[in-house]
């Protein structure tokens, strides 16, 4: 099983553009989340979904959406990039709002 | 008040010494709760889980919780250089968001 994998790695943005932040697992897990970490801090909950076509808010979405078409996929898309966006971007998953497990994270600088 | 709470450190302690790392929070309600270690750079890894009041060991770590003084913490015997990393709590509180809560993590740094 790879887990919990995330596309791309890294990425830079201009202001202003947008682009879409891929995550996938293949552990079966009914639950997702979008988490950002800014350098030194804890993660902060963007979104989650607790199934397919099923989402709700965490504590920052504003300037982020998503959707869940499947189980396996829990795309982030940013929309009109902007400098306070840049971060470390972190996708989990979990059975019920349990363990959860990371990916390895996409580190996105917008200039 | 932040719903959960760590201590940022730096912790210092000296190789093969008992590192002692606390967390507390808000939600006298929380039910789970979750350490988790990182690497500079690198993604959370789940380290140690405990839902019931007491001590739950596994290998040299310990977690402890208090539901009664809404603390946790994790203890870890015999530090090693390479346990140095920032440790990361995490509570499923009972606010109705289905996702675990972190806090701001510990840095622990091991000192051979």
């Amino acid at each position: 099983n790879a887990g919990v994998t995330q596309t791309p790695k890294f990425r830079i943005l201009k202001i202003g553009q947008s682009m879409t932040l891929q995550c996938t697992q293949d552990m079966n897990h009914n639950y997702m989340y979008w988490y950002r970490q800014d350098p030194g801090m804890g993660l902060k909950l963007i979104y989650y979904s607790v199934g397919a076509g099923i989402t709700d808010k965490g504590e920052v979405p504003n300037g982020y959406n998503v959707s869940r078409s499947t189980t396996e996929d829990f795309p982030l898309r940013l929309e009109l990039a902007a400098p306070s966006q840049t971060s470390v971007y972190f996708c989990a998953s979990s059975y019920a709002a349990a363990e959860q497990f990371f990916g390895p994270g996409t580190r996105l600088t917008v200039l | 008040q932040k719903e959960v709470e760590q201590n940022s450190g730096p912790l210092s302690v000296p190789e093969g010494a008992i590192a002692s790392l606390n967390c507390t929070y808000s939600d006298r309600g929380s039910q789970s709760f979750f350490w988790y270690r990182q690497y500079s750079g690198k993604s959370p890894e789940l380290i140690m889980s405990i839902y019931s009041n007491g001590d739950k060991e596994d290998g040299r770590f310990t977690a402890q919780l208090n539901k009664a003084s809404q603390y946790v913490s994790l203890l870890i015997r015999d530090s090693q250089p390479s346990d140095s990393a920032t440790y990361l709590c995490a509570v499923k509180l009972n606010t109705g968001r289905r996702a675990l809560t972190f806090g701001s993590g510990t840095r622990l740094q091991v000192q051979p």
